[in-house]
């Protein structure tokens, strides 16, 4: 089965500064990788997907992540992090055979003033 | 924009008792999961339903759960004898489609602690 993997688990940075969030798959064919985010109270909110094609994919709020299949990683970036990113961010992989999405442990974001 | 609903929010439950949380899945979707987080540990798959029946389901998945789409609309998680182990935050979701590229949309959440 796929699995994911988020080496950190907690980052902080400055209001401004740029962001990248790193996560890594496990999967024998092309895996379907999402990053979703959760606010503290709220559920997940999807942030973007990658399903095929171009290899670099915009999302919402000004996010974007990379597929590099090299790597097996779909790292998570931002070029000017605000206060209102603080969240907990949840890299997802969902395999072509089966409904099982899988989810990384998380990495959580502190956004400095 | 459509959205999942899930209720309640929090629950409260004593050891040995039965829980149902519900969930109103968006209207047109055909699969709906249910997902777990434990406080500070990550989202764990539960179970997926399609066509009115479990499509897969996880190890964690095991004979106290069960899952029902009573009708039209609500998509529910029994869980007949909490256990404390429970305790956690409970999603639900749903998909138009099946399999690895389906774009779930999830609630946001029912807590269930379990004294």
């Amino acid at each position: 089965a796929q699995s994911v993997t988020q080496p950190d688990i907690h980052i902080t940075v400055s209001e401004g500064a740029s962001l990248e969030l790193r996560c890594n798959y496990s999967y024998g064919a092309t895996p379907y990788l999402f990053w979703y985010v959760q606010s503290p109270g709220q559920g997940l909110q999807l942030l973007l997907k990658y399903f095929s094609g171009d290899t670099l994919v915009q999302g919402i709020k000004g996010f974007e992540a990379e597929f590099k299949r090299s790597q097996s990683s779909f790292n998570l970036r931002k070029p000017s992090v605000h206060w209102s990113d603080a969240a907990e961010y949840f890299c997802a992989v969902g395999a072509g055979n089966n409904n099982d999405m899988r989810f990384g442990a998380g990495t959580r974001l502190t956004v400095k003033p | 924009e459509p959205e999942v609903t899930q209720t309640p929010s929090h629950q409260v439950t004593q050891m040995g008792q039965e829980v149902i949380l519900r969930c109103v899945p968006i209207s047109n979707h055909l699969y709906f999961y249910w997902y777990r987080q434990i406080l500070g540990q990550k989202v764990e798959f539960l179970v997926s339903f399609y066509n009115n029946e479990i499509s897969e389901k996880s190890e964690i998945f095991d004979d106290q759960f069960s899952v029902e789409r009573p009708d039209g609309s609500n998509f529910t998680l029994k869980i007949r004898s909490t256990k404390l182990e429970d305790s956690a935050m409970y999603f639900c979701a749903s998909s138009v489609s099946g399999f690895g590229a389906n774009v779930l949309t999830f609630g946001a959440g029912s807590r269930l602690t379990v004294l």
